[in-house]
C-alpha cells in the first residue's frame, strides 16, 4: 500500500522567510500529489495539484514541486505571513483507484 | 452553494450506543468520501462512494461500522455499537470526478467522543 511521510510535525519560521515543507512517498502508483491547508477545528481545504509529467507548480505565494525519481514533493510558501499558520497536508491520488491517500500533515507557525 | 454540510457538529455517546452521522456533499458532485481524523493515526479513509456506489470500503475498521449513499444528496455513516476507540473527528468530503485537479471539498467535521 501506498505510504505518505511529511518531514516534520511542526515548523516556526519568521515572518517573511520561506517557509518549505517536505513529502516522501512509497509504493508509487501513477498518480497526483494534491497539497491542502487545514486549519484548527476545519476540514481541509486544496491548495495545489501537480501530475507526476509536471516538475514545478505555481499559484501566487505557493510553490510546489514534484520529483518522481526522488518520490518526493517540496511545498514551499514564500514571504510567509502569519495568516498562513496551518497545517499542511500531501495527499497522493491514485487515479486508478480513485482515492487519495494523505500524510500526517506538518504544521507551519508563522511569527511576526 | 453551502458546500458540504455534516450533522451533527459534535457528538458525545456512550459506549455501546449507536450512532449515525450525515452527510449532504456538494450538488452536482458524483463521488463522495467518509473520512476519520485522530492525533495518532492522522486522516484515514474509511469509504468512498462513486455515483452513489460504494466502491471501497477498505478502511471502514470493523463490521461495527457501515455507510450507505441512498441517493446523490445524501449519505450517512454509522457506528453500532460504539465504543472509546471511536472517538474521532469524521470527515466528509465530495467531488467531481471531471475536474482536473480532483480536489475534494471537506465539510466541517463532526467530533465523536465515546465515553
Amino acid at each position: 500500500s501506498q505510504k505518505i511521510e511529511q518531514n516534520s510535525e511542526a515548523l516556526n519560521i519568521q515572518e517573511g522567510k520561506t517557509a518549505t515543507l517536505t513529502c516522501n512517498y512509497t509504493n508509487y502508483s501513477p498518480a497526483y500529489l494534491q497539497w491542502y491547508r487545514q486549519d484548527p477545528g476545519r476540514g481541509p481545504v486544496f491548495l495545489l495539484l501537480i501530475r507526476e509529467n509536471e516538475k514545478e507548480k505555481r499559484k501566487e505565494r505557493l510553490k510546489v514541486t514534484f520529483d518522481t525519481t526522488l518520490k518526493q514533493s517540496l511545498f514551499h510558501i514564500t514571504a510567509s505571513q502569519p495568516a498562513d499558520s496551518a497545517t499542511y497536508l500531501c495527499a497522493l491520488l491514485n487515479t486508478n483507484a480513485g482515492k487519495s491517500t494523505f500524510g500526517d500533515g506538518t504544521t507551519l507557525t508563522v511569527k511576526p | 452553494d453551502a458546500g458540504v454540510i455534516q450533522s451533527p457538529r459534535h457528538e458525545v455517546t456512550e459506549m455501546g450506543q449507536e450512532v449515525t452521522l450525515r452527510c449532504k456533499p456538494i450538488s452536482g458532485h458524483n463521488s463522495l468520501f467518509w473520512y476519520r481524523q485522530t492525533m495518532m493515526r492522522g486522516l484515514e479513509l474509511l469509504i468512498y462512494f462513486n455515483n452513489n456506489v460504494p466502491i471501497d470500503d477498505s478502511g471502514m475498521p470493523e463490521d461495527r461500522f457501515s455507510a450507505k449513499m441512498p441517493n446523490a444528496s445524501f449519505s450517512t455513516l454509522k457506528i453500532q455499537p460504539s465504543e472509546p476507540r471511536d472517538s474521532a473527528v469524521y470527515f466528509c468530503a465530495s467531488s467531481l470526478d471531471s475536474v482536473a485537479t480532483n480536489e475534494q471539498f471537506f465539510g466541517p467535521g463532526t467530533r465523536l467522543t465515546v465515553l
